[in-house]
Parts: C-alpha cells; structure tokens; sequence
C-alpha cells in the first residue's frame, strides 16, 4: 500500500526539542521531494518545509528558520523533522507529504494521517 | 509571498444545489500551479484538482477547477452530503509555499 506514517509527537515543555518520523511505503521514496504541512488546532494549513530527493537542499518558512531542520534517510524511506526551541505557536498536527519533482507535478498527491505535536508547560 | 485568499468564509447549501469557491492570489500564479485540497472533519487533506483544472485520481466530475493568473475557482456541481467540509486552495509554483484560509461547506 502506497503510504506516509507520520510519528513521534507529543507534548513538550516551550524552549524543549522534539523529531518526527515519516516513514514511506508502496513507493520509491529516493524520487520524491518531501515535505512538512502542520495545522494548528482549528485552523488552516501552514507550509513548513521541503527537502529535495537525496537530501542536499531544504528550505523553511520564516517562521521555523533556524530552529527546524529537515532530513531523510533514502535506505529507510524515511524523512526526519528535528525541532528545536519550540513555542506555543508551534503547537498543531505536523503531516508529511510527497512531491513529484518533475515540472508541472509539484503538488502534494499523497499525505500521511499525522502526528500532534503539543508545547506547552 | 504569494498570498491566497478564498471566499467565502462558509457556504450554507442543499443537497444537489452548485457550490462555487473563489481563491484569489496576490500576484498571479505562473504556469497555473494552483491545487485545491478538501478535509472532512477529523480527516487528513485529500487532493481534489492540480493545475488550476486537473482532476486527481478518483475525482468524481461533480468537482471541477477554473480560473488562472489570479483569480481560481473550485465549482462542485451537484452537492452531495459527504462533501461536507473545508476546502483550501494552494499554491506551489515559489516558496513559501502558501495555503488560503479555507472555505467551509455546510450542508
């Protein structure tokens, strides 16, 4: 099955750190860019990151700059979400999604369920 | 930053009436690389079309996508019961990749 399962949310205190996991299945996860979409509760989508297929370029929002970094493990299918200096407004459900990097498909086709990253003290 | 604003706020209609969703971006959107996602309460978002009107795998043609440059519209023709919930309008041609607000359907 053709999947994305996200992991390793949680509640943390503000100022403390936590990594998501998005684990990949049913398909060539190397050829696919990769990114982060979170929602906080109740409200819209938020872009947070993307990294590139073999892992050698990301980009952020301005507002996660400098505290999150992005990386991925082709061998595992595997992409990692490290958080670090986290605030209240940090607080939402964090999806992984896939893009296919061929021009013309750089939209979001697959999205996994998520995981609740919650900061608070 | 491209950003993208969707009215309106929430849309209050019958099973079987036309429901029509605008997303309007501040500058435009080259090579129409606009999709619109749907998310049922409790749900994760599901792709509805790319391209401004593409439809994406198991689309059912009651959904449909108009529009380009700025101005994009998200039309379902016979409103059903399940298609209850927000609808987001995204944009992907530059970073940060930006999101509108949603439009909410009550049915």
């Amino acid at each position: 099955e053709v999947q994305l399962v996200e992991s390793g949310g949680g509640l943390v205190q503000p100022g403390g750190s936590l990594r998501l996991s998005c684990a990949a299945s049913g398909f060539s996860f190397s050829t696919y860019y990769m990114h982060w979409v979170r929602q906080a509760p109740g409200e819209g989508l938020m872009w947070v990151s993307r990294i590139n297929s073999d892992g050698g370029h990301t980009i952020f929002a301005d507002s996660v700059k400098d505290r999150f970094t992005v990386s991925r493990d082709n061998e595992k299918s595997t992409m990692y979400l490290q958080m670090n200096s986290l605030r209240v407004e940090d607080t939402g459900v964090y999806y992984c999604a896939r893009v296919d990097p061929r021009p013309g498909a750089w939209y979001f086709d697959l999205w996994g369920r998520g995981t609740l990253v919650t900061v608070s003290s | 930053e491209i950003v993208l604003t969707q009215s309106p706020g929430t849309l209050s209609l019958s099973p079987g009436e036309r429901a029509t969703l605008s997303c309007r971006a501040s500058q435009s959107v080259n090579y129409n690389y606009l999709a619109w996602f749907q998310q049922k309460p409790g749900q994760t978002p599901r792709l509805l079309i790319y391209g401004a009107s593409s439809r994406a795998t198991g689309i059912p043609d009651r959904f449909s996508g108009s529009g380009s440059g700025t101005d994009f519209t998200l039309t379902i023709s016979r409103l059903e019961p399940e298609d209850l919930a927000v609808y987001y309008c995204q944009q992907y041609v530059t970073a940060p990749l930006t999101f509108g607000q949603g439009t909410k359907v009550e049915i």
